[in-house]
């Protein structure tokens, strides 16, 4: 079956930067892009990014283009988020998801979630 | 890009039915039928219950479905169960520069 596990939860300093990996298995990781989203406490969600499998480009929301890198490892089936001079405000769980489609140009939708990962942003 | 809109609230009643509604422009859910809609219950994660407006993945209930109108979709749900409290978030697609978007979120309540 589709699984996507994250790594633990962090707490990170302002100015620091944190990497989150998500750990497919049961489909070819190849052929799905991968998105990252994040949860602020008590608030909706947020498209950080995506991978696409269509062209092999990574594509990043305005907000936090400056900051965010996203890669993949395909020997391992695992993608990364790392973001960069932490805020306060990036205090949030961050979720990593599978893009409906196999080498879809445009995502239709997410259709497998990870468990997410808390990332703290504390002095 | 803003966010698109959905109404803070809505409830129900058990065996009723709701419709929650998500407004964009034409950018976005007016250009687009790459709609789609996530069930989300306290302390988990995004849940996707349909998506390019009115398919349904496998597994998920009959009871919901999507639609759309101009540059407002509609996600309905039908015989309202205790279990569908949760909130829900509609997105579309925006174009290759923002390809998603995201609703504020809408918080379900089975009276």
């Amino acid at each position: 079956q589709v699984q996507l596990v994250q790594s633990g939860a962090e707490v990170k300093k302002p100015g620091a930067s944190v990497r989150v990996s998500c750990k497919t298995s049961g489909y070819s990781f190849t052929m799905y892009g991968i998105s990252w989203v994040r949860q602020a406490p008590g608030q909706g969600l947020e498209w950080m990014g995506w991978f696409s499998s269509y062209n092999g480009r990574t594509v990043y929301a305005q907000k936090v283009q400056d900051r965010v890198t996203m890669t993949t490892d395909a020997s391992t089936s695992t993608a990364y988020m790392e973001l960069r001079s932490l805020r306060s405000d990036d205090t949030a769980v961050y979720y990593c998801a599978r893009v409906l489609g196999v080498y879809s140009s445009s995502p239709p939708g997410f259709d497998y979630w990870g468990q997410g990962t808390l990332v703290t942003v504390s002095s | 890009q803003s966010a698109l809109t959905q109404p803070a609230s809505v409830s129900g009643s058990p065996g009723q039915a709701i419709t929650i509604s998500c407004t964009g422009t034409g950018s976005d859910v007016g250009s687009y039928n790459l709609i789609s809609w996530y069930q989300q219950h306290p302390g988990k994660a995004p849940k996707l219950m349909t998506y390019e407006v009115n398919k349904r993945p496998s597994g998920v209930s009959d009871r919901f479905s999507g639609s759309k109108s101009g540059n407002t979709a509609s996600l309905t749900i039908s015989g309202l169960q205790a279990e569908d409290e949760a909130n829900y978030y509609c997105s579309s697609y925006a174009g290759t520069s923002t390809p998603v978007i995201f609703g504020g979120g809408t918080k379900l309540t089975v009276l």
